[in-house]
């Protein structure tokens, strides 16, 4: 299977603290993405990062791509209570056309 | 962006029967792709639907199971057939905007007794 695997799989912050979740991959990538899942309802698109890029910013958000380790990570600066969902990561791989992979997913809570 | 407008938003079927979903974007776009998202687990992907042809299939999913229909560009309905209480799950069908993202309908959620 080429599906990620992120962790952690839980995580419970206080608001105004950072959150950091991780994706790890198994295949060579077109790009990865980064999704929000909130009460198991539709997902919404956060951040695509290239594979030829290593750093993106967008707005609290900040991701990074090592391809070498074939791994991504997910900084959320400052959270609020509003931020608590699932996130997902996804790798759409060469020759997949425009089919994704989604990782395992992390439920960050944050509390006031 | 694509708005997509999925129903319904949940059911509870009793086993042995079938049920239609239906997903309606408001721009035409060439595929659609239907996922399954079991209780606590990752979205799977379950078929792309391309308008004019037959559905492609992923792995462990068949069409007599899920029965796929693409009338037209801005349309699609997935049908879960034959529901046993492993096909509780939430269903989501998706479409690809600018840029590779997708966009995502608000989800089926099945419940089977």
């Amino acid at each position: 299977s080429q599906q990620g695997e992120e962790d952690p799989q839980a995580l419970s912050i206080q608001e105004g603290e950072n959150a950091t979740m991780n994706c790890s991959y198994k295949t060579s990538i077109n790009n990865l993405q980064w999704y929000r899942q909130n009460s198991g309802r539709g997902l919404v698109h956060l951040i695509l990062i290239r594979s030829n890029e290593r750093e993106k910013h967008s707005g609290r958000l900040r991701v990074t791509l090592d391809t070498s380790k074939k791994s991504s990570s997910l900084l959320i600066t400052a959270s609020r209570a509003a931020d608590t969902a699932s996130y997902f990561c996804a790798t759409a791989f060469g020759g997949g056309g425009n089919k994704l992979t989604f990782g395992t997913g992390t439920q960050l809570k944050v509390e006031l | 962006s694509a708005v997509i407008s999925q129903k319904p938003s949940r059911d509870i079927c009793q086993r042995g029967t079938s049920l239609t979903i239906q997903c309606q974007v408001d721009s035409q776009v060439t595929m659609m792709f239907w996922y399954r998202q079991q209780p606590g687990q990752s979205l799977t992907l379950i078929a792309t639907a391309n308008q004019g042809s037959e559905a492609t299939y992923e792995s462990g999913f068949v069409i007599d199971k899920f029965p796929i229909s693409r009338p037209n560009l801005t349309f699609s309905t997935l049908t879960v057939s034959n529901m046993s209480p492993e096909d509780s799950s939430i269903y989501l069908c998706s479409v690809v905007g600018a840029e590779e993202k997708l966009f995502f309908g608000s989800g089926t959620q099945l419940s089977v007794l």
